[in-house]
């Protein structure tokens, strides 16, 4: 069965570079979040996506964007990077608010050096 | 608002023996949960979830959940550890009339000895 595929799974950047995560859904899942997971750490909400369309937002910094494409795919832009910065990166997708769950993609590794 | 709290943030066992790994949440609304695993470098792997459905849950690798709204609990159990199931464990909560977003607990890491 088809996954949520996020890509790349590795990113290496220094600091003040700029970087950029994308995020497939399932087919048909039009709802999309993002997810910071740092060392130890438990997943902290960035922000989520419903039908192309923010829906909420959660502890993301400024310097970072994201939008849903029209085929709703998500990209998460993430300027002037920060040695902090440096975390696993999951995307997740769900139909609708997810009462039927939501499926996790495998993550991307960001590295700021 | 909702929140989740893993009462352990490590519980070891050995193998063969019962595994119990405790969550307690919070929600203004009647809840989804649900308990993910993430391997070492691995993403996050639905164990199971509750929506509202029965309140004793199945899920995979033959873990369960219950659901105990007078305990505010969703406690995830399985009679037998394997080897395999060292992870770590987050217990997580979802409101059906609020923000579209998951709330994590902290974590459980599971240890299983020889």
């Amino acid at each position: 069965a088809a996954g949520v595929i996020q890509s790349p799974r590795h990113l290496i950047k220094e600091k003040r570079e700029t970087a950029t995560l994308k995020c497939y859904p399932i087919p048909r899942h039009d709802t999309v979040y993002w997810y910071q997971q740092g060392p130890g750490q438990d997943p902290q909400f960035l922000i989520s996506f419903y039908e192309k369309m923010q829906s909420d937002k959660g502890s993301i910094p400024d310097r970072f964007s994201a939008q849903q494409f029209s085929d709703y795919h998500s990209e998460l832009n993430m300027s002037s990077l920060e040695l902090g910065d440096s975390a696993l990166y999951f995307c997740a997708s769900s139909m609708g608010q997810g009462y039927y769950g939501y499926t996790f993609g495998s993550g991307t590794r960001l590295t700021v050096v | 608002a909702q929140s989740v709290t893993q009462l352990d943030s490590h519980v070891s066992v050995s193998e063969g023996t019962p595994v119990l790994l405790r969550c307690n949440y919070s929600s203004s609304y009647s809840p989804s949960l649900f308990w993910y695993v993430q391997h070492p470098n691995k993403g996050l792997q639905l164990l199971l979830k509750y929506t509202s459905a029965a309140t004793l849950v199945k899920g995979i690798n033959g873990f369960e959940a219950e659901f105990k709204k007078s305990e505010t609990s969703f406690h995830l159990t399985k009679p037998s550890a394997h080897m395999s199931d060292a992870a770590e464990y987050f217990c997580v909560v979802n409101s059906l009339q609020g923000a579209q977003k998951l709330v994590f607990g902290q974590g459980t890491r599971l240890t299983i000895n020889p």
